[in-house]
Formats: C-alpha cells, structure tokens, sequence
C-alpha cells in the first residue's frame, strides 16, 4: 500500500528565512509522480511543485524547491525567502494512476 | 486557465433536504474527482469520472450520487445525509483520464463547497 508521511505537524519560519518540510513515502511502484500542494485559508489547494520520479534533477519553481531522494523515497520542499503569503497548510502528494495519496499536512506559520 | 468552479460555496442543509453541488472545468480534462476534506485532515477521494464514466468509487455511502452529464460538468447529489457528512468538498480534474497517470496529468482543485449539515 502506498503511505505518504509528513512527520511535522506544525512548522513556524521568520519572514525571510528559510524552511523545509520533509514527506516521506512508501511504494514499489518505479512510475509516479510527486507533488506539494498549498492550501491556505481560502481552502483552495494550490498547486506549489511537480516532481516525477524518473527525473533526476530536483523540480525548481521560482521560491520553491525540493529534494528528491527517490532511494529514500523522500521529497522535502524547501521555501527560501519565506513571505506572509506563504502561511497555509501544505500537503505532500505521491500519485500513480489516477490515484492521489496525500501525507497529512504541515501547518507552516511565518512569523513577521 | 487552470480554473474549476464550484458552487455553491457554502451549503446548509437539513438531514431530510436534497440538495447538489456543482463543479465545471473548461480545460478540456477527461477526469474529474470528488474529495471530501474535513479540518486540519488531507482530502479523501470519493469518486473518480474518467472519460464521463465513473472508474473509482471509493465506498463512499449511498446518500451521495455522482453525476457526470458531460466531460466539463459534475455534480454531487446529496440526500439524507448526516450531520457528520459536514465538511469541505473539493472537486478537482486532470488532463487524463487513462489508466496510468501520465506526464502533466497534474490534478486542479476547486475551491471547494462547505457543507453543513444541520
């Protein structure tokens, strides 16, 4: 069965700085892909960053990063700069098929 | 143009009423979801329309009832539901509705319906 682990329920970051989430999952599956999803307040799931797993090179959007370590199966997101706006709620997705398992979310606050 | 819509976004509703929930896309996606998200939880897959055909149910009670009237449209039909059923529902669609998820098969989600059940 396929698990997605966030191991920090809450996270807290100074504006500006910098943090990482961590996801783990589990899986014997060698096709599939990995996502982190924002949800702020509005509720609205926003996607944030894709990463698939047969691509070596970390997925880089804009503020956002990860680091895949698909031998340890772990996809930490790491937010440089951290802004106001950045405070929600992320989830870590690990997809195959059309089937999407999500971790159970971290809380991150950023503090001003 | 990454845009599901919902609607409405807020429901109440009383244990005996029958109501639906709406979602629409116009990114030309062959599969829609619906997801149930409760507070501080991950959302949780109810059903999945593929091809406007429903692929996944995910033994969600019969008090609620999918519908699929076209490749952009899906409703959710509710029905003597309960109090507990109170929560986020989120609708969601992709690019693909095959078998194995492909590349840029990314899920959109919508912004949700919040439900009460009084």
């Amino acid at each position: 069965a396929q698990t997605v682990t966030q191991s920090q329920p809450e996270m807290s970051v100074q504006e500006a700085e910098t943090v990482t989430l961590s996801c783990t999952y589990d899986t014997s599956e060698s096709d599939y892909y990995l996502f982190w999803y924002k949800q702020p307040p509005s509720r609205q799931m926003i996607l944030v960053i894709r990463q698939e797993a047969y691509k070596q090179q970390n997925a880089t959007e804009n503020r956002f990063s990860v680091n895949f370590q698909k031998a340890a199966k772990s996809f930490s997101l790491k937010i440089s700069d951290s802004q106001l706006g950045d405070a929600a709620m992320y989830f870590c997705a690990y997809v195959t098929g059309n089937q999407f398992y999500f971790g159970t979310g971290t809380s991150l606050t950023v503090i001003p | 143009d990454t845009e599901v819509t919902q609607t409405p976004k807020h429901l109440v509703m009383g244990m005996t009423n029958k109501k639906s929930l709406k979602c629409e896309q116009h990114m030309g996606h062959r599969a829609m979801y619906w997801y149930k998200q409760k507070a501080k939880k991950p959302p949780e897959l109810m059903f999945v329309y593929s091809y406007e055909k429903l692929s996944i149910n995910e033994s969600v009670p019969s008090r609620f009832s999918p519908e699929c009237p076209n490749s952009s449209l899906l409703n959710l039909h509710l029905h003597a539901l309960q109090p507990e059923d109170s929560a986020l529902y989120l609708c969601a669609s992709s690019q693909d509705g095959g078998p194995r998820l492909r590349l840029g098969n990314t899920i959109y989600f919508g912004e949700g319906s919040w439900l009460t059940v009084v």
